[in-house]
């Protein structure tokens, strides 16, 4: 099993440009999350998924889309990129939650290094 | 106002020794605690857990303690190793959402020292 994957590893853009994060994982799970890191700020959440089909905002989603295309892929674009983008942005996915007092631990893809000039 | 903080940035410590890191959260409805670990150039994987009805978790050299009243958790690594030296993020879950929304906090990278 590959886990979760991210393409691409690394990508410039410039001030305007746009393009898509892809995003894979192979363990069934329903849910998938989009985050970026960024330094003393630790991992915010831009998009999640619950499940195929459905998308819902997170923490920082203004300048970015998000496209639930199956069970598997969970892609993230950005129409018009800014400097302010620029992150490493990660890809997550983890079984659905039961509710209670139960966690289901995510699994993170290798990241996606992204600079904006 | 970030609701999970690490206050030390970075950590260095002896191989052999005991690793602290610390982590404070301001929610009182978060109800799951995690702590993550990241090499460079990877994805954070996950390490240990603890539910808010404990006070202590133990897995290994890894234990997590969690304070309520102080809204305070710590991560114990004993005994150090080199391949310890990562970044650590704390992060909190709950408020019974149905999905896993996990706050992190900023990270604490630590160093052992061989």
């Amino acid at each position: 099993n590959a886990g979760v994957t991210q393409t691409p590893k690394f990508q410039v853009l410039k001030t305007g440009q746009s393009m898509t994060l892809q995003c894979a994982q192979d363990m069934n799970h329903n849910s998938m999350y989009w985050y970026r890191q960024d330094p003393g700020m630790g991992l915010r959440l831009i998009y999640y998924s619950a499940s195929e089909g459905t998308t819902d905002k997170g923490e920082v989603p203004n300048g970015y889309n998000v496209s639930r295309l199956n069970k598997r892929e969970f892609s993230l674009r950005l129409e018009s990129a800014a400097p302010s983008q620029t992150s490493v942005y990660f890809c997550a996915s983890s079984e659905e939650r039961r509710g209670g007092n139960t966690y289901n631990e995510q699994f993170f893809g290798p990241g996606t290094r992204l600079t904006v000039l | 106002d970030q609701q999970v903080k690490q206050n030390s940035p970075s950590l260095s410590v002896q191989e052999g020794r005991i690793s602290i890191l610390n982590c404070d959260y301001t929610n009182s409805m978060f109800d799951y605690f995690l702590w993550y670990k990241k090499y460079p150039a990877e994805g954070p994987t996950f390490l240990i857990s603890i539910s808010s009805i404990k006070d202590k978790n133990e897995d290994g050299r890894f234990t997590v303690f969690l304070n309520k009243s102080a809204k305070h958790l710590s991560l114990h690594i004993v005994p150090s190793q080199p391949g310890d030296s990562a970044v650590y993020f704390c992060a909190a879950s709950g408020m019974k959402t149905s999905y896993d929304k996990v706050i992190f906090g900023p990270g604490t990278s630590l160093s052992v020292i061989p």
